[in-house]
């Protein structure tokens, strides 16, 4: 079975410093891997998503993350944030092949003035 | 292009009432997912279906729950009784086989049991 750890719970940085996430995975067959975003109060929107070719991945707000398939890690990453990225982000893992996503614990981003 | 919708997004009942959550997924999807988010559990994956046949109920807590896709633009979510652990924000998730996994969500319906 596949299962995602995110190891941070929480992460308060200032605004316009750089921030990652960090999310690892395990599995013993190939899989895609994805980053959501929750915002208060809403349903989860897909941010970025690895299926395959370049190991890294961008969103259009500025996100990037690396699939590192020897450490088994898809770390999300931001070089400068904004307030508006407050939120909840959850990493998830599914199985090539197979369509249900196993989400991680979450990540809960604080941006400080 | 509207998105899964889901209804109610509020409901707050009483223990030993029957709470019924609706969805409706993106047109053309063929899979469905309903999913349960709590602050002790996270996300969890309650049951899926693909082209309205459920394909993996191991999620369902218990045979209080109940699910069903009558027809490919609506599917429901029943609860009977309603447990105050039943209080959580139910979401409502559909993909299309071909889009690579992307599953897409619903705003969720915020059930609380008092």
């Amino acid at each position: 079975a596949q299962s995602v750890t995110q190891l941070d719970s929480q992460v308060p940085v200032f605004e316009e410093a750089p921030v990652e996430l960090r999310c690892n995975y395990s599995s013993s067959v190939s899989v895609y891997l994805f980053w959501y975003v929750q915002y208060p109060n809403q349903g989860l929107q897909l941010l970025l998503k690895y299926l395959s070719g370049s190991t890294l991945v961008e969103s259009i707000n500025g996100f990037e993350a690396e699939f590192n398939k020897s450490q088994t890690s898809f770390h999300l990453r931001k070089p400068s944030v904004h307030i508006s990225d407050t939120a909840e982000y959850f990493c998830a893992v599914s199985v090539r092949g197979a369509q249900k996503l196993v989400f991680g614990q979450g990540t809960r981003l604080t941006i400080n003035p | 292009d509207a998105g899964v919708i889901q209804s109610p997004r509020h409901e707050v009942t009483e223990m030993g009432q029957e709470v019924t959550l609706r969805c409706k997924p993106i047109s053309g999807h063929d899979y469905l997912f309903w999913y349960r988010q709590t602050m002790m559990r996270g996300l969890e994956l309650l049951i899926y279906f693909n082209n309205n046949v459920p394909i993996d109920d191991s999620g369902m807590p218990e045979d209080r729950f109940s699910a069903k896709m009558p027809n490919a633009s609506f599917s429901t979510l029943k609860i009977q009784p309603s447990e105050p652990r039943d209080s959580a924000v139910y979401f409502c998730a559909s993909s299309l086989r071909q889009s690579g996994n992307t599953i897409y969500f619903g705003e969720g319906s915020w059930l609380t049991v008092v």
